[in-house]
């Protein structure tokens, strides 16, 4: 079975201070692993996937199949990125609709 | 419309009573999934649709819930006899294709069972 884990559910830091937020995922295949944000009042939406390789809004992350770790980074954290992180897994091969959500991780980026 | 849309906002009920829950995806796309996410989790899957048929209703988490697409746009999730245990938010969302293409969400539908 897959899963999803992001060991913190609270996260703060200062603004301008780096920012890690933890995803480990368990799956017997290849999968795609996924970031997506949800800010206050706002619907669900995509961050950024681990087969695009592109950094959104300062953020990267890079899949480390060794580790089975999909960590999200920004060298310098903005009060704007205050928001409610998930990480989330699917098969590989571009069947993105079953995605498996860990529980998240809050972010509070304080002045 | 502009995003995928799910009506109502907020819908509270009574146990043991039927609820639809309603979702408008975004024009033109053929994949149309239902999540629902429980206080403190993360989204958990609960059908996909693409086009009128249900290619996977894995995520179902019994024969109380039922979902239709009856015309390939517009899908409706369904609960009969629902229980307090059903409380959450239910989360639709739709992407062109099933392929490697990114999923939009809509803003949710809150049930309540009282």
């Amino acid at each position: 079975a897959q899963r999803v884990t992001q060991p913190e559910k609270l996260l703060s830091v200062f603004k301008g201070a780096p920012v890690e937020l933890k995803c480990n995922y368990s799956y017997s295949g290849s999968p795609e692993l996924f970031w997506y944000v949800q800010y206050s009042r706002q619907r669900l939406q995509l961050l950024l996937r681990h087969i695009s390789r592109e950094s959104i809004k300062g953020f990267t992350a890079d899949l480390n199949k060794g580790e089975t770790s999909f960590h999200l980074k920004k060298p310098f954290a903005q009060e704007e990125d205050s928001a409610m992180y998930y990480c989330a897994l699917s098969r590989s091969g571009g069947s993105n609709y079953k995605l498996t959500f860990g529980k998240g991780t809050l972010l509070t980026v304080n002045p | 419309g502009a995003g995928v849309s799910q009506t109502p906002s907020n819908k509270v009920t009574e146990k043991g009573k039927y609820v639809e829950l309603r979702c408008d995806p975004i024009s033109g796309h053929t994949a149309l999934y239902w999540y629902r996410q429980s206080l403190g989790q993360g989204p958990e899957f609960l059908i996909y649709f693409q086009g009128t048929g249900a290619a996977d209703d894995s995520g179902l988490p019994n024969d109380r819930f039922f979902a239709v697409r009856p015309e390939g746009s517009v899908s409706t999730l369904k609960i009969q006899r629902t229980e307090r245990g059903d409380s959450a938010v239910y989360l639709c969302a739709s992407s062109l294709n099933k392929e490697n293409t990114e999923a939009f969400f809509g803003q949710g539908t809150r049930l309540t069972v009282v």
